[in-house]
């Protein structure tokens, strides 16, 4: 169950700064636990790109950054490049529910 | 360089049972808490169950709990979801990922396998 939401899509052309929105609530972000981010290419592993609310796994570039406010926290991809059209989730830990829970995902599209 | 490689898959009849298998390698398996989730088709991911290091710390989604049993065997380096009385809504694409223990983050994902569940 997605219990964090996020834009469905999100488009720009090559070299734009998109971001995308992930709304949580007072049992998950908002409570203080960390928000993580993930990119996944259908048919692939996904993979971690950002943990910690903005902390970046060696290997991911710098053009990925993230932040947390609140109830809410955002992933920027400044310089966007056609590689980077994939889908996007983000991630927090619910005390409510006592799950993990994930975002509905956003797909960026590189114009 | 870390590698987790599901295998098990497949199409199921309603009540039926399945079992998916994950065989790590690259890193310390009998050091992470490794976890199974899922992700139905057009929506977004969802934590299925979670097995700590040494096997005993377990914990399931309620969706799951009394159906789903997951294990593990460091010897083998490997990791396993026995699934009972399947249900439409367990149709999805299933992956294993770790879990550094303490953090609540995934840091590693398998390819995934489709389990469907459809008479």
């Amino acid at each position: 169950h997605s219990v964090l939401t996020q834009p469905p899509s999100v488009s720009g052309a090559p070299g734009q700064r998109v971001t995308i929105s992930c709304s949580g609530s007072t049992s998950n972000i908002g409570t203080g636990f960390d928000v993580h981010w993930y990119q996944h290419l259908p048919g692939t592993a996904p993979k971690l790109l950002i943990y910690g609310n903005n902390i970046r796994p060696s290997g991911v570039p710098d053009r990925f950054s993230a932040s947390k406010s609140a109830t809410s926290a955002s992933l920027a991809i400044i310089g966007l490049q056609a590689e980077d059209e994939a889908d996007y989730y983000c991630q927090s830990y619910d005390s409510s529910l006592s799950d993990y829970v994930f975002g509905t995902g956003t797909k960026v599209t590189v114009l | 360089e870390v590698q987790l490689v599901q295998s098990g898959g497949g199409l199921v009849k309603p009540g039926g049972s399945l079992k998916l298998s994950c065989a790590a390698s690259g890193f310390t398996f009998s050091d992470y808490t490794m976890n199974w989730v899922r992700q139905a088709p057009g929506k977004g991911p969802e934590w299925v169950s979670s097995i700590g290091s040494g096997g005993i710390y377990i914990y399931y989604a309620e969706s799951v709990k009394g159906r789903f049993t997951i294990s593990r065997d460091n010897a083998k380096n490997s990791l396993y979801l026995q699934m009972n009385s399947l249900r439409a809504e367990d149709t999805a694409v299933y992956y294993c990922a770790t879990r550094r223990t303490g953090s609540d983050n995934f840091d590693y994902w398998g390819q995934g396998t489709l389990v469907t569940v459809s008479s």
